[in-house]
Parts: C-alpha cells; sequence; structure tokens
C-alpha cells in the first residue's frame, strides 16, 4: 500500500539534544514538507522541499534542520537550538499543486 | 498575500443536526482547496478537494463543499453529524507555486 510513514510515533528528548524524526513515503510525490503543532494550534511549516537536494526554510526553521537526498525521505533534525520543542510533528509529501498526504505524527516531548 | 480563515474556532451540534463549517480564502488566482479531519493524536485525513468543474464537490464520510467564487468560501456541509464527527477540520488552499495555505482549524463538539 502507498502512503507516508513517520517514526517514531513518540520520542523524548533531555535538554541539548538534538534528535531526528523519520518520515517516508512511497507515492512517488515530489514535494515533502514538515510542520509543527502545538495544543489548540493550527498547523505552522518549518521546511519543506519541491525536489530532491533542494529544500527551502518555512515560517518557523529556526533550531531545524532537514536533508532530502532521496525522494522518499525528508528527515528533520530537531536540534538544541530549539529552545521550546515540545510539539506534534507532522509530516506531508505531495505532487505539484496535488493534495498533501499526511503522516500520522511525531510526538516530541522535552524530558 | 494568501491566506484562509476559519472564522469558527469552535462548534458544538447535537447529534443528527446538520453542520456548516466556514473558510475563506484570499488568493488571486484559480484556487485548488481541500478540507482536511484530524482526529486527537493522529494525522490529517483528506475529506474533499476542489481543482476545477462542477462547484459542488463531494467527499467521504458524507460531506460536502460548495466553491463560491464571489464570496471566496469553500464551505464544509454534512446534513446529518454523527458522533464520531467530533474532531478539528482545517481548511487549505494550494498557490501555482505549490505553496499551501492551512486556516487555524475549527474544533467540532458532537453533542449526544
Amino acid at each position: 500500500d502507498g502512503g507516508i510513514t513517520q517514526s517514531p510515533k513518540y520520542l523524548f528528548r533531555k535538554e541539548g539534544q538534538n534528535v531526528t524524526l523519520s518520515c517516508e513515503q512511497n507515492l512517488n510525490h515530489d514535494a515533502m514538507y514538515w510542520y509543527r503543532q502545538d495544543p489548540g494550534q493550527g498547523l505552522r511549516l518549518i521546511y519543506y522541499s519541491q525536489i530532491v537536494n533542494d529544500f527551502q526554510k518555512g515560517d518557523i526553521a529556526e533550531g531545524y534542520s532537514v536533508s532530502r537526498e532521496k525522494k522518499e525521505s525528508f528527515p528533520l533534525t530537531v536540534t538544541s537550538a530549539q529552545k521550546n520543542p515540545t510539539a506534534f510533528y507532522l509530516c506531508a509529501s505531495s505532487f505539484t499543486r496535488g493534495e498533501q498526504f499526511f503522516g500520522p505524527g511525531t510526538r516530541l516531548t522535552v524530558l | 498575500a494568501q491566506s484562509v480563515t476559519q472564522p469558527d474556532i469552535h462548534i458544538t451540534v447535537s447529534e443528527g443536526a446538520s453542520l456548516e463549517l466556514r473558510c475563506n480564502y484570499s488568493y488571486g488566482a484559480t484556487p485548488y482547496l481541500f478540507w482536511y479531519v484530524q482526529s486527537p493524536g493522529q494525522g490529517l485525513q483528506l475529506l474533499l478537494k476542489y481543482f476545477s468543474g462542477d462547484t459542488l464537490v463531494q467527499g467521504i464520510k458524507g460531506f460536502e463543499a460548495e466553491f463560491k467564487r464571489s464570496q471566496s468560501s469553500f464551505n464544509l456541509r454534512k446534513p446529518s453529524v454523527h458522533w464520531s464527527d467530533a474532531a478539528e477540520y482545517f481548511c487549505a488552499v494550494v498557490t501555482t507555486g505549490n505553496q499551501f495555505y492551512f486556516g487555524t482549524g475549527t474544533s467540532l463538539t458532537v453533542i449526544p
């Protein structure tokens, strides 16, 4: 079955640690996205990539980094520079101007 | 600038009642529009989409939406709400440059 997966489902980070969230899709989509969602909030765009080896900052990129070495994969690293990383992280992918397909999300908690 | 507005932060309806969730967009060109639903702790699921053609579009779970260009609106409707429809609903638009804009969401509570 085609789809988009995220792992892990739950992630705990200690202060000062970098952590990486995985996002994989087998839908052959060109574009991939990372969003952050806080309780009772909408979606805020962190980074997006329209093509392999290229990505752009979204509205809240500070403290985050990404890579896009393969079409299927778009991992997000939450660095120690992100002072308030506790949130729900959603990955999505799409064809150009098509609907976005979302993964099930990763809940990150800072201990 | 492009934007999507969902005026209602929270709506409460009785089970079996009709539902309308409002969405207004700001975009100069022909919009591609979407409605998504999100249950707590899960990702977003596409309910329906509008690209062109018939302005009344049917989606999954008995939902429909009507595109009104003159009002820059894309309201979501359901004739009879079920308790399982309780969730967060997001409206979105995508531009010709493949930029997505989401509304802030409407939280739906269904009273038995």
